[in-house]
């Protein structure tokens, strides 16, 4: 099974609007990383939250961590057609030395202009 | 920095053909990723190495999978023989694992095509 699972599966929007995503993880982690993939396109990493921190922020972006749930949100504020895309959550086990991350299934971003 | 870069872009080949993905990884990284996509499995995490060692190919589905890291600036995924279920995209990713950070930087990826 995942460690990480998104939610919803697909989201679409108009532009201007927020966009809301959510992660759960199974394990304790090390840290919650978000990465965007556009169509035809590598991951990009987009913002990592440590399991020490509450909340971050990036430009138009925010995530949340909330440990005793196991859940990250990411946050997208006054979405552009731009950030139409898949997002991942990612997870890097706690208590490991290596950088081996769990990557979710993703949710598909659709922002309609 | 050129980023990770992979090649061929794009492989078309047929049933029973070895496949060889190339893969240049960030100059100074010293974790190194190998992933699958598709539509039905999603992402999944093939092999890596941290240091040109590997760590973890508990992803690799079978034996006609294989990969090496020669050198800190180079990394090969052949597939040989190749069948049908193995058409996907590659992706090759990079990262310097540094106060638990380990951000992953990928590259465009190899559509593979198995006919």
């Amino acid at each position: 099974s995942q460690q990480g699972e998104e939610d919803p599966q697909a989201l679409s929007i108009q532009e201007g609007e927020n966009a809301t995503m959510n992660c759960s993880y199974k394990t304790s982690i090390n840290n919650l990383q978000w990465y965007r993939q556009n169509s035809g396109r590598g991951l990009v990493h987009l913002i990592l939250i440590r399991s020490n921190e509450r909340e971050k922020h990036s430009g138009r972006l925010r995530v949340t961590l909330d440990t005793s749930k196991k859940s990250s949100s990411l946050l997208i504020t006054a979405s552009r057609a731009a950030d139409t895309a898949s997002y991942f959550c990612a997870t890097l086990i706690g208590g490991t030395s290596y950088g081996k991350l769990t990557f979710g299934q993703g949710t598909i971003l659709t922002v309609h202009p | 920095d050129a980023g990770v870069i992979q090649s061929p872009r794009h492989e078309v080949t047929e049933m029973g053909q070895e496949v060889t993905l190339r893969c240049k990884p960030i100059s100074g990284h010293n974790s190194l990723f190998w992933y699958r996509q598709t539509m039905m499995r999603g992402l999944e995490l093939l092999i890596y190495f941290n240091n040109n060692v590997p760590i973890d190919d508990s992803g690799m589905p079978e034996d006609r999978f294989s990969a090496k890291m020669p050198n800190a600036s180079f990394s090969t995924l052949k597939i040989q023989p190749s069948e049908p279920r193995d058409s996907a995209v590659y992706f090759c990713a990079s990262s310097l694992e540094v106060l638990a950070k380990n951000i992953q930087y990928f590259g465009a990826g190899t559509r593979l095509s198995v006919l």
